[in-house]
């Protein structure tokens, strides 16, 4: 069956740091991808999303682009700052299924000034 | 219309008893979806409606759950004869079928305890 895996947490970077978070997915056709995050005391917000190979997803200084050739979705963010501590979640929706979003397992995000 | 909007936020329940979730999708939002987050994992896949029909259940809903759109509006998730493995937070979700793999937007969720 179609699956998420990311990196687990909790990751800890200092303000500015370079910050990656792995996704890798399983999927039995072509999926879109997401990332979605969740602040402290939040709902779900979708952060970016790409719909098909080579698509570049941004939003707020974060990027990933969607490899078929790895069945990756990495998140990446040149300089974090404190106000991106969050849980993060790798998520994708097959086109045959409704737009159902299947979720990796979140990976919390703490910066430190 | 402010988004996804779940009633109560918060319940805390007795074993054995039974709970009611609300969930107003927004307005022209025809797809709705619940899904349920235990501590500390992603979301797992509950049941999809679209308009009033729900189209999928996920082996997790046992039957002691059952899910209604009536209107295809607003939707309700309930639980029978709750357990503590019940405790969660039940997420809601809706999205727009007008463009192919649209997101979904999720409310701020109900937390359930059972205690």
């Amino acid at each position: 069956g179609n699956s998420v895996t990311q990196m687990e947490g909790p990751v800890t970077l200092s303000e500015e740091a370079f910050l990656t978070i792995n996704c890798t997915y399983t999927a039995t056709g072509y999926p879109s991808l997401f990332w979605y995050v969740q602040y402290p005391g939040e709902g779900l917000q979708l952060l970016l999303k790409a719909t098909k190979a080579d698509d570049k997803g941004s939003n707020k200084g974060f990027e990933a682009t969607y490899r078929k050739e790895t069945t990756s979705f990495h998140l990446e963010k040149g300089s974090v700052q404190v106000s991106d501590s969050a849980v993060y979640f790798c998520a994708l929706s097959e086109k045959s299924s409704a737009s159902k979003i299947i979720f990796g397992s979140g990976t919390r995000l703490s910066i430190r000034p | 219309d402010t988004g996804v909007s779940q009633n109560p936020r918060h319940k805390i329940t007795k074993r054995g008893q039974n709970v009611t979730f609300r969930c107003d999708p927004i307005s022209e939002h025809n797809r709705l979806y619940w899904y349920r987050q235990t501590l500390g994992q992603g979301p797992e896949f509950l049941t999809y409606f679209q308009n009033e029909a729900q189209l999928e259940k996920s082996r997790l809903l046992s039957d002691r759950f059952s899910a209604e759109r009536p209107k295809g509006s607003f939707s309700t998730l309930e639980i029978q004869r709750t357990e503590q493995g019940d405790s969660a937070m039940y997420l809601c979700a809706s999205s727009s079928p007008r463009t192919m793999n649209t997101e979904a937007f999720f409310g701020q969720g109900t937390r359930l305890t059972v205690v």
